[in-house]
């Protein structure tokens, strides 16, 4: 089956752009989540969907991120007034929902951003 | 001390020669234990998990579990220099986010 798509792939913005990155999680998942990670760096966690549950943002660096999941489904992670430094790949990830976090987590290509 | 910690590397190893990589955490707690694979510009890739402790086998990868010694280690049997990326450990106990390491870089040389 497919599995969890991004788009853009690439993203070139100026600096104080907004920005709307995209997932579409595996079919049956329902739980999503937005990693970024800098280059030569761990993957840093972002924020976490699951089902109707209110999200886990606890990861979100700044007011400047917000992320939101329709109809449980597809997610949108928007960056405004982008900085230099969210130049990063954010990735996106989609499990089924286990016993705390015990589903493996499947990546998307990520989305390679990069601000002018 | 870091919650997961790695070594980063470089390990290098001779195509056809076993790769062992390992993994501390320091959760007493964890329950779940994932090997992802990155290779150089890609998105992690799943390997494997294991949730018991002991050995789990798929083709040439082992995971090996230790909850009292708080590691988790992967081998990699006939390495080839496809295998040749970045290992990421992640960790996670009931409830909790997972906890990613930093990962190890690996080289199969031909």
């Amino acid at each position: 089956g497919a599995g969890v798509s991004q788009s853009p792939s690439n993203k070139v913005t100026e600096k104080g752009k907004d920005v709307e990155l995209r997932c579409d999680p595996i079919s049956g998942h329902t739980a999503l989540y937005w990693y970024r990670q800098s280059l030569g760096q761990g993957l840093e966690f972002l924020i976490y969907f699951q089902g109707n549950s209110a999200p886990d943002k606890s990861g979100l660096p700044s007011d400047r991120f917000s992320a939101e999941r329709t109809g449980g489904s597809v997610s949108t992670l928007t960056i405004q007034r982008t900085q230099q430094e969210d130049s990063a790949v954010y990735l996106c990830a989609s499990s089924l929902v286990g016993t705390g976090f015990n589903q493996p987590q499947h990546f998307g290509d990520g989305t390679r951003l990069s601000i002018l | 001390q870091k919650e997961v910690e790695q070594n980063s590397g470089p390990l290098s190893v001779p195509e056809g020669a076993i790769a062992s990589l390992n993994c501390t955490y320091s959760d007493r707690g964890s329950q779940s234990f994932f090997w992802y694979r990155q290779y150089s510009g890609k998105s992690p890739e799943l390997i494997m998990f294991i949730y018991s402790n002991g050995d789990k086998e798929d083709g040439r990868f082992t995971a090996q579990l230790n909850k009292a010694s708080q590691y988790v280690s992967l081998l990699i049997r006939d390495s080839q220099p496809s295998d040749s990326a970045t290992y990421l450990c992640a960790v996670a106990g009931n409830n909790r986010k997972l906890i990613w390491g930093l990962g190890t870089s690996l080289g199969v040389n031909p």
